[in-house]
């Protein structure tokens, strides 16, 4: 399995502001994603890091809202742009091959004022 | 839409017992399913995977049942240990799309 770490691990932020989460993987991997997990509620898939390209965003995701880099095969960001309250959620970095099970980083937990 | 359902948020269980959790799906095109456990600040971490094409697969203590005609899959944890005291995630993708779709976790607790 990939080791995988974000950054920040936590942080605590103001409404209206921007937070861009890393996620540095120890090899290469086909397959990252960023999930959400909202207080008490299931993962739900952002969207797919697409290396070199733009990200593919799921229902209800939006660039402007959620923009994605993945300059490499083992880098991505994950940007938060214009931060409200329901936005506190935990941020997770995921990996994995092109099918089958995905690996996690620890996640980012962000809490919005 | 939840695809992915774990109707029971929570279970508690004595240290030595059977822990036995439960998932539901809706999504006829799902055929791969899997549980991940994540502990307090933490990630999931992947636990044990099934492929429709099986019923049964064993791990150690950890057993995953799938039952396709009730959409139903099941992890049993026998013996069940303190250190199984975690957030269990039922997770499923079809092979003909790599997005896992998850339910909403079930919270295990092992009394000592």
């Amino acid at each position: 399995s990939a080791v995988i770490s974000q950054k920040p691990s936590r942080d605590i932020c103001q409404r209206g502001t921007s937070l861009t989460i890393q996620c540095q993987v120890d090899s290469q991997v086909t397959m990252m994603f960023w999930y959400r997990q909202q207080p008490g509620q299931s993962l739900t898939l952002i969207a797919t890091a697409n290396q070199g390209s733009e990200a593919t965003y799921e229902s209800g995701f939006v660039i402007d809202k959620f923009p994605i880099s993945r300059p490499n095969l083992t880098f991505s960001t994950l940007t938060v742009s214009n931060m409200s309250p329901e936005d506190s959620s935990i941020y997770l970095c995921s990996v994995g091959p092109s099918t089958g099970e995905l690996f996690f980083g620890e996640g980012s937990r962000l809490t919005v004022l | 839409d939840q695809q992915v359902k774990q109707n029971s948020p929570s279970l508690s269980v004595q240290e030595g017992r059977i822990s036995i959790l439960n998932c539901d799906y809706t999504n006829s095109m799902f055929d791969y399913f899997l549980w991940y456990k994540k502990y307090p600040a933490e990630g999931p971490t992947f636990l044990i995977s099934i492929s429709s094409i099986k019923d049964k697969n064993e791990d150690g203590r950890f057993t995953v049942f799938l039952n396709k005609s009730a959409k139903h899959l099941s992890l049993h944890i026998v013996p069940s240990q303190p250190g199984d005291s975690a957030v269990y995630f039922c997770a499923a993708s079809a092979s003909s799309d790599y997005k896992l779709s998850f339910g909403a976790g079930t919270t295990v607790t092992v009394r000592a």
